[in-house]
């Protein structure tokens, strides 16, 4: 099995766009979800396979996956975006679900 | 409205056993994987394991593989999580997930189960 490498935080300006990348060319053809976790709450599906959105999430959430790295972009993003983001895959070749390191976001 | 509810809150002392548990409601339990999954003190998510609660085969993540078992009684919608010695590093809070396979996305939480491990 392998890490899943995610930047340990990212900062955005209210309004611009924030871009989190989870594998770093390493995740190979695994599908990969996205997960929003707010400070003391359970985390919450925002992308899943790659770049679809689940029922009431934003279409300001969106994801992608290319050449081994799964990219999640937030648009437009507002102070409630803050938090911490975690990507997750199931690895194929070992048959188990790995999650990222996560990545804290700031709003400043 | 779907939804997973898990047990309470739990103080334990090092060596004690625990079960703590996670129960559907509003969809057919039986048709989705049940999983868990822990996250330490200010640390990330673990995948700890998940099993189809249609059977009785659960797989675990290779750290929590022998550390704990994972169980579901399909007949009242409930999936459990089980140690039978507990230890300091259990310390953590405790998901349920619900998800359509392994490889599908854990899309329903429970609000977590909190477990403190102290002498």
């Amino acid at each position: 099995s392998f890490v899943i490498t995610q930047p340990p935080s990212v900062s955005v300006a209210p309004g611009q766009t924030a871009t989190i990348t989870c594998g770093e060319n390493n995740i190979g053809a695994n599908t990969a979800h996205w997960y929003q976790q707010r400070p003391g709450q359970a985390p919450l599906l925002v992308v899943y396979d790659d770049g679809d959105r689940p029922s009431g999430i934003p279409d300001r959430f969106s994801g992608s996956n290319s050449g081994g790295t799964a990219t999640l972009t937030i648009s437009r993003v507002e102070a409630g975006d803050e938090g911490d983001y975690y990507c997750q895959i199931w690895d194929s070749d070992t048959d188990l679900v790995l999650f990222g390191g996560g990545t804290k976001q700031t709003v400043l | 409205e779907m939804q997973l509810v898990q047990s309470g809150t739990e103080m334990k002392k090092p060596g004690e056993s625990l079960e703590i548990s996670c129960q559907g409601f509003g969809y057919k339990f039986s048709d989705y994987w049940i999983g868990w999954v822990r996250q330490m003190p200010g640390k990330g998510l673990e995948w700890m394991g998940s099993m189809y609660a249609g059977d009785s085969n659960p797989r675990y993540g290779p750290p929590f593989q022998d550390q704990v078992t994972i169980s579901v009684d399909k007949s009242i919608s409930t999936a459990y999580l089980q140690w039978s010695s507990l230890q300091a590093s259990d310390t953590a809070i405790y998901y349920c997930v619900r998800h359509g396979g392994v490889y599908y996305a854990f899309d329903l939480w429970g609000q977590g189960t909190m477990v403190t491990v102290s002498s």
